[in-house]
């Protein structure tokens, strides 16, 4: 799926700063941030809804989102953990009830050291 | 609360033979669920397979097919005749169409290797 484009696919940190960033194309309303740890399913981290933040899971506070504009997404990450050793995949969805689907990017894929 | 099943971590079939994937869902809270099937190849994002949205109709895409059973809550996914290039991760996933955004549900994902 080269609509949505995230950057960069591999990271390898110590305990340092970082940012991933998501760009769709597809004119979709809604951005979200999910991460996928080894052996389990995609988890909502954050969800924009035409910019506005308006789900929040029980994230640790090192994780900061920001949508600068509606086919933007960043994740911004300090001092990371070793638990945090994930892929991070951004995805979008239309506003329109009758499409009903998640459209994902190809991840972000974080290892901490 | 709301939360999806599959019961089948991994699964190996040799290639040509039939597979099934069994997934049921639970929700207090969804009036009209959507159901999915998403998959995952190696070094790839989640990909759609296939959706239905609608109690008791069934969706299908590259010779899978699934089902929403409204009664049983499930939604399993088959295909006939599975090739190796079918070897992926696949997730069921419950959705929740609110207004704007989607507030879904996935399973903890079923690893399928295909033996040639």
């Amino acid at each position: 799926n080269t609509k949505i484009t995230q950057s960069p696919r591999y990271l390898i940190l110590g305990r340092a700063n970082k940012s991933l960033e998501c760009e769709q194309h597809l004119g979709h309303n809604a951005m979200y941030w999910y991460k996928q740890s080894a052996e389990k399913p995609p988890e909502l981290m954050f969800l924009y809804n035409l910019k506005q933040l308006i789900r929040n899971e029980t994230v640790p506070s090192r994780f900061i989102p920001e949508c600068p504009d509606s086919s933007k997404l960043l994740l911004h990450i300090s001092a990371v953990d070793p638990e945090d050793s994930a892929v991070y995949f951004c995805a979008s969805s239309r506003r329109d009830r009758d499409t009903g689907q998640l459209y994902f990017g190809e991840g972000s894929k974080l290892t901490v050291l | 609360g709301d939360s999806v099943t599959q019961t089948e971590g991994q699964v190996t079939v040799s290639e040509s033979k039939s597979l099934i994937i069994n997934c049921t869902y639970s929700t207090t809270s969804i009036a009209y669920p959507n159901l999915f099937w998403y998959v995952r190849y190696p070094g790839e994002g989640l990909q759609l397979l296939l959706k239905v949205i609608t109690a008791g109709q069934k969706g299908s895409s590259r010779g899978f097919e699934a089902t929403y059973n409204k009664e049983t809550t499930s939604f399993h996914l088959q295909k006939a005749s599975v090739q190796e290039s079918d070897s992926a991760v696949y997730y069921c996933a419950l959705g929740d169409q609110n207004t704007g955004y989607q507030n879904f549900y996935f399973g903890k994902g079923t690893s399928l290797t295909v033996i040639p």
